[in-house]
């Protein structure tokens, strides 16, 4: 099956750094990947979908200024938080698409999360 | 507009109950994906089932079975003989056939005690 991983599984970091979370499909190219933001006890909430080659596409109320999303290749994606603060700590997770083959039934494959904490 | 209800938040049963998570669904969409998500406490997503707009066959699978009826737009989740192991969060998810976006419900947190 596809298989998405996520790079680093936990990350903590001091207020005003920056951090960058990856996101890579292991067994296929994924030309879509997707960047939710769940805070505790809450649902995923969608921040951005990115296109290889492409800028992301950010959804309302996301600063892209402070989310950076690369999607370089076809099985790699990165956000970048920038100026973190500790309102940004939360679980970050990625999911991937190809949606000229396996994205039948519109299907993602989600990535096992990141969760950061910004002291 | 796209919109899930999960309008159970937590669900405590006893093991060995049988237990209905349920999800509404709104969309325009004539084509559409339905999914279920179970996330337990290590937070990764673990993906139940997809169902598409034109498949409204209720589906099984060991302990689990799932009611789809377009007529009510619901897509609802039965665990039956529930264990301490279902004890997770577990999410309903619609997906549009244009964007490829997914919009998830709020949730039902599971507590199966034993």
């Amino acid at each position: 099956g596809a298989v998405v991983s996520q790079h680093p599984s936990w990350v903590i970091c001091k207020s005003g750094t920056s951090v960058k979370i990856e996101c890579r499909s292991l067994d296929f190219q994924a030309t879509t990947m997707f960047w939710y933001r769940q805070f505790p006890k809450q649902s995923l909430m969608l921040m951005a979908t990115s296109n290889e080659g492409s800028k992301a596409t950010y959804e309302q109320g996301v600063e892209k200024d402070k989310f950076l999303i690369n999607h370089a290749s076809l099985t790699l994606s990165t956000l970048t938080v920038t100026s973190a603060h500790p309102e940004d700590s939360s679980f970050y997770i990625c999911s991937a698409s190809d949606l000229t083959g396996l994205a039948r039934n519109n299907e993602q494959f989600f990535g096992p999360g990141t969760r950061l904490t910004v002291l | 507009a796209q919109k899930v209800t999960q309008a159970q938040t937590e669900i405590s049963v006893v093991e060995k109950e049988d237990v209905t998570l349920d999800c509404v669904y709104e969309t325009r969409d004539t084509t559409y994906y339905l999914f279920w998500y179970k996330q337990p406490p290590s937070g990764e997503l673990v993906f139940l089932i997809r169902r598409n707009s034109f498949d409204e066959q209720n589906e099984i699978s060991g302990r689990y079975s799932w009611n789809f009826q377009k007529s009510t737009s619901s897509f609802n989740f039965t665990i039956t003989a529930s264990q301490v192991v279902d004890s997770a969060v577990y999410f309903c998810a619609l997906g549009g056939s244009g964007t490829y976006k997914y919009i998830f419900g709020t949730g039902t947190r599971l507590k199966v005690l034993a």
